[in-house]
């Protein structure tokens, strides 16, 4: 079956930019989603078709696919983006999860 | 504005089959391209997709539990139900009702989800 690989932890000073990776075989060959996830709280789509963001989700939050690799960024990361962060896609008219990825900022 | 509920039994026991029901406001599930389907996320673990149910009454759902899975729709009630067969501990989660939409190109997203409910296994 699909895997997707993400880091289990990523740490990010304030304002300053994090990086979320998600990799997995032939991805650019998908397009990936992105969810936010705060403690307690239901996933929040950030990031769709890649790089594509939704109605009233920050323009410092913008995604990106490489090839092997999809990105998820957020700039100027802030108190309120601490978050686990989920990759997904489609493979084979099934979904895909990545097993998450925790922002801590600090 | 789209939302979803989910609703049922907090706990069941191993072997039961479990019910769940997404009731939804907001659209139609008989709107071309519009889908719902359910995530659930076991205690401090990952999300995982069991199925997905689109306007047209075709049907997805995940090659490990689909043995397991049926998800049937009642359009005039705005309502999805989901049931799990033969449930056992490792079922434990909380399970998600999402509202899926398919543009013009490229996959269905999930874009808005329910607020979850929690389901325990045990007996």
């Amino acid at each position: 079956s699909y895997e997707l690989t993400q880091p289990p932890s990523v740490s990010v000073s304030p304002g300053q930019t994090a990086s979320i990776t998600c990799s997995g075989y032939e991805l650019g060959e998908k397009y990936a989603c992105w969810f936010q996830q705060k403690p307690g709280q239901s996933p929040v789509l950030v990031i769709y078709q890649d790089s594509k963001r939704p109605s009233g989700i920050p323009e410092r939050f913008s995604g990106s696919n490489s090839g092997k690799t999809v990105t998820l960024t957020i700039s100027g990361t802030q108190a309120m983006d601490e978050a686990d962060y989920y990759c997904q896609v489609w493979d084979n008219s099934a979904v895909v999860f990545g097993g998450g990825t925790k922002l801590t900022v600090l | 504005q789209i939302t979803l509920k989910e609703s049922g039994p907090t706990l069941v026991k191993p072997t039961q089959t479990l019910t769940l029901t997404c009731t939804f406001s907001g659209f139609s599930l008989s709107t071309s391209g519009v889908g719902v389907g359910w995530v659930r996320q076991p205690p401090g673990k990952a999300l995982e997709w069991l199925t997905l149910m689109y306007w047209d009454n075709y049907k997805r759902n995940s090659p490990s539990l689909k043995s397991r899975l049926t998800i049937t729709k009642d359009t005039s009630k705005n309502q999805v139900v989901l049931t799990m067969t033969n449930m056992d501990p490792v079922d434990t989660a909380t399970y998600y009702c999402v509202h899926s939409i398919l543009y013009s190109y490229g996959p269905d997203v999930f874009d808005i989800w329910g607020q979850g409910t929690k389901v325990t296994v045990s007996s």
